[in-house]
């Protein structure tokens, strides 16, 4: 089944605790995104990668690690999380069409409270 | 740079009432435009999406959405709403970068019985 894979789903952490999400899809996807929702705010994308070792910042990426060192793998990385991260996080992949843009598959989502 | 509005924050609809869900969006040329359903817990599933053709775009579950250049809206309908659609609502247009997707807001759906 193609899909994209969180993991964990759900983390109580505490400030300063290092910690890292993983993402993985079984699509070979060249684009993998990360992004946060927060209430009424919609989703807003962290980083992106558009192919393995290719990284970029989104529109909110303070405090926030990504490296795409496999195709399939996307993880994110809070070097020192703070309660200002508290949110659902979300991966995404595509495949980039002609006109680049595609549709994204979504994970399950990562529910994450720091303390 | 693109962005959506989903005017909307909150809808609520009887059950076997007709939907329509409001996105304007901002762009000089033809936008790439998607619909996106959040239920509960659960991720974002497409429900269409619209890159160039007939305005009149047919999605999964019953959805459509009709893409208005003059208005610069591509809103969704669906004519009988099921319980099972209260979710999360989201429009999304393709990003200056390319690749990403800016989405709106959202819109939650509540259907009454």
């Amino acid at each position: 089944e193609a899909q994209v894979t969180q993991n964990p789903r759900y983390l109580i952490t505490v400030t300063g605790k290092k910690l890292t999400v993983t993402c993985s899809q079984n699509m070979n996807h060249e684009y993998m995104s990360w992004y946060r929702q927060d209430p009424g705010l919609g989703l807003r994308q962290i980083y992106y990668s558009m192919n393995v070792e290719v990284t970029d910042k989104g529109d909110v990426p303070e405090g926030y690690k990504v490296s795409r060192k496999e195709k399939r793998n996307f993880p994110l990385i809070l070097e020192s999380p703070s309660p200002n991260q508290t949110s659902l996080y979300f991966c995404a992949s595509s495949q980039p069409g002609l006109a680049g843009y595609n549709e994204q598959f979504f994970g399950p989502g990562t529910r994450l409270t720091v303390l | 740079a693109q962005s959506v509005t989903q005017p909307d924050i909150h809808i609520t609809v009887s059950e076997g009432a007709s939907l329509e869900l409001r996105c304007n969006y901002s762009y000089g040329a033809t936008p790439y435009l998607f619909w996106y359903v959040q239920s509960p817990g659960q991720g974002l599933q497409l429900l269409l999406k619209y890159f160039s053709g007939d305005t009149l775009v047919q999605g999964i579950k019953g959805f459509e959405a009709e893409f208005k250049r003059s208005q610069s809206s591509f809103n969704l309908r669906k004519p009988s709403v099921h319980w099972s659609d209260a979710a999360e609502y989201f429009c999304a247009v393709g990003a200056d970068s390319g690749y990403a997707l800016n989405f709106g807001k959202g819109t939650s759906l509540l259907v009454t019985p």
